[in-house]
């Protein structure tokens, strides 16, 4: 158990649709990370959080956005859902923000139909 | 693009040392190599991560080319539970900070 978690475990949902995955870091984590997984892109870098402000951008597409609260737990929302967006998403925390070893959640499976 | 090349799959027996390659002829001066294995069914793992030395930690040692242009990373005596997928990953910089950029894995198998 990394100490991170997130909620819910699976989502299945329609095109068109926009959902929120939530994360909560470690505790004492500072920075969150959210990542894809899926078949044909394997794993990609979505979005960086540290102390609440966006520190990092990756492959995140307009769809999608994402925040990080006062207690620091992070959301990632997509909307406007596609088929090509059924993936395993991941969050990740670490203590600061460069260099750290990061601890990843068990995922959120995302199904969209 | 900054990307990495892994192969596909890897075996190795049981309490025997494992070498697992990378190539990541683009890397830049700043860029670290970072390490993870993702088991069945979890989510990726920290293994190890350097810049320039070779780096030795409690689960492993990764020894980088003196261009940086390719990484190895060594698990020194392969157990059962070190059947993973190992993800070699570049940590960039660019306009809009650090960027992960992950190569496309070697699924390792341990035989008994």
């Amino acid at each position: 158990d990394s100490g991170v978690t997130q909620t819910p475990k699976h989502l299945i949902t329609a095109t068109g649709q926009r959902v929120t995955l939530r994360c909560s870091p470690r505790s004492g984590d500072l920075s969150v990370y959210w990542y894809q997984q899926s078949l044909d892109q394997g794993l990609q870098f979505l979005i960086q959080y540290y102390n609440g402000e966006e520190r990092a951008k990756g492959n995140i597409l307009e769809r999608f956005s994402a925040q990080q609260f006062p207690d620091l737990h992070s959301e990632l929302n997509l909307s406007s859902l596609e088929l090509g967006d059924s993936a395993l998403y991941f969050c990740a925390s670490s203590v600061s923000d460069l260099y750290n070893e990061q601890f990843f959640g068990p995922g959120t499976r995302l199904t969209v139909l | 693009d900054a990307k990495t090349t892994q192969p596909n799959s890897m075996e190795s027996n049981e309490e025997e040392p494992v070498h697992l390659p990378c190539n990541h002829s683009t890397i830049s001066g700043t860029d670290y190599i970072h390490w993870y294995r993702q088991l069945p069914s979890q989510g990726p793992e920290y293994v190890i991560h350097g810049l320039t030395s070779n780096v030795n930690n409690r689960m492993a040692s990764l020894a980088i080319a003196e261009d940086r242009k390719s990484s190895t990373l060594i698990l020194h005596r392969a157990t059962l539970r070190d059947a993973a997928v190992y993800y070699c990953i570049l940590d960039l910089f660019n306009n809009y900070g650090q960027n992960f950029v992950f190569g496309p894995g070697t699924r390792l198998s341990v035989l008994p």
